[in-house]
């Protein structure tokens, strides 16, 4: 338990449907991040927020949407996805994000998801 | 950031030290060396990390080189739950939030 939850554990969605990963953390971190890792590759940053403004965006498609009401709180809104889409999606948080090199990010479950 | 190269795949006996090794050949001097493992099918965990001396926790130690081009993340009674891909990662202090996940290294701790 590393203090970051993720909801839900595993999303089924067909490609016209609307959906939304939630991420929350129990740290009283102020950085929180999107991840995604796809069958037998490497884990791809997607987004980062700090202090609830987005401070990267990894060349993600538009049809995800990341949404960070606060600090604590991260979501990903998913519409129009593709089957390509389907992957584990990881959400981290930290303490920092602006080059503070001692930081370390800390990640939660995962969310499955299938696109079909 | 530096790259790494870790071997692919390793097999540890349980009750056993298990050792990682990492190359970093290329790396510089403000860049610090972290250790994630992720267990199947779960996030990633940090592990530990350090820049000049060796390092010791909880989980594991590492030990760097004197000339900082390579690493071992020693687990030292290797346990089944230790099963996991162990990911090596050099950081600068310009990559800011970017952590650069490379193919790790797939240990498995043997009954």
């Amino acid at each position: 338990e590393t203090g970051v939850t993720q909801t839900p554990r595993h999303l089924v969605m067909g490609m016209t449907n609307k959906k939304s990963l939630k991420c929350e953390q129990h740290l009283g971190h102020n950085a929180m991040y999107w991840y995604k890792q796809s069958a037998k590759k490497p884990l791809e940053l997607m987004f980062v927020y700090n202090f609830k403004e987005q401070t990267e965006n990894n060349s993600v498609p538009s049809r995800f949407s990341p949404e960070c009401p606060n600090s604590s709180h991260l979501f990903l809104h998913l519409h129009t996805l593709q089957p390509e889409d389907s992957a584990l999606y990881l959400c981290a948080s930290s303490l920092a994000s602006w080059g503070t090199i001692q930081e370390t990010q800390y990640f939660g479950p995962g969310t499955r998801l299938l696109v079909l | 950031d530096a790259k790494t190269t870790q071997p692919t795949s390793m097999d540890c006996a349980e009750g056993r030290a298990a050792n990682l090794p990492c190359n970093h050949s290329t790396i510089s001097g403000n860049e610090y060396v972290y250790w994630y493992r992720q267990i199947h099918s779960q996030g990633p965990q940090y592990i530990i990390h350090g820049l000049k001396n060796n390092e010791t926790n909880e989980m594991a130690s590492l030990i760097i080189t004197e000339d900082r081009k390579s690493s071992t993340l020693i687990l030292p009674h290797a346990t089944l739950r230790d099963t996991a891909v162990y990911y090596c990662i050099v950081r600068a202090e310009t990559s800011g939030s970017r952590l650069t996940f490379g193919e790790g290294t797939q240990l498995t701790v043997n009954p």
